[in-house]
């Protein structure tokens, strides 16, 4: 057990609509990522918070948002769903960032219909 | 742009054999390097990682060789068990670009008892 958990573990839905998939860190991590694992596209990086503040970015979608509250927590918020989105997404958590070992949660598997 | 090549794809070996997964990278400002094992259903766990400092990590049938030079790294695991089966990824990441890791395409690796 990594100490990072991932709610919902499933999550079946329909084109059009939107979710949120949640992540809280390990005790003590500052840094939140979220990672995207499709058949096609391997593990893909996200996005990064730290503290609260967005650190870095990358190929996310427009119709993807992140954000970390003050508990530290992140909630990822995808919308407008299509069928390619259907993939793993994970979370993971470090102590601050560079070059710190990053501990992925359990992940949630997203299913759009 | 930034990418991580990993070969091979699969790897199926005797158990008590040893098994090698190469990864070479494209960015030269590429600073730590972690290897993480995923298992079926589960998410990806840390099992060694190696900053540009060292040339090499060993932690007890597991070791990571790190070559700057040729921007090449490997993962080696002796005395292979069954329980070593599972999809391995290497990943790089530069440290002042946040902790974003980038991810090799993963090699799935069989232990025959």
């Amino acid at each position: 057990d990594s100490g990072v958990t991932q709610t919902p573990k499933h999550l079946i839905t329909a084109t059009g609509q939107r979710v949120t998939l949640r992540c809280s860190p390990r005790s003590g991590d500052l840094s939140v990522y979220w990672y995207q694992q499709s058949l096609d596209q391997g593990l893909q990086f996200l996005i990064q918070y730290y503290n609260g503040e967005e650190r870095a970015k990358g190929n996310i979608l427009e119709r993807f948002s992140a954000q970390q509250f003050p508990d530290l927590h992140s909630e990822l918020n995808l919308s407008s769903l299509e069928l390619g989105d259907s993939a793993l997404y994970f979370c993971a958590s470090s102590v601050e960032g560079p070059s710190d070992t990053q501990y992925f949660g359990p992940g949630t598997r997203l299913t759009v219909l | 742009g930034e990418n991580v090549e990993q070969h091979p794809s699969t790897l199926s070996v005797q158990e008590g054999d040893s098994a090698v997964i190469k990864c070479t990278y494209s960015d030269s400002a590429s600073n730590y390097f972690p290897w993480y094992k995923q298992e079926l259903g589960k998410g990806p766990q840390l099992i060694i990682d190696i900053r540009s400092n060292v040339g090499e990590k060993k932690d007890q049938r597991i070791a990571v060789t790190l070559n700057k030079t040729a921007k090449h790294f490997s993962l080696h695991i002796t005395e292979t068990q069954p329980e070593d089966s599972a999809v391995y990824f290497c990943a790089a990441s530069r440290g002042n670009q946040g902790g974003k890791l980038i991810f090799g395409q993963g090699t799935e690796l069989s232990v025959k008892p």
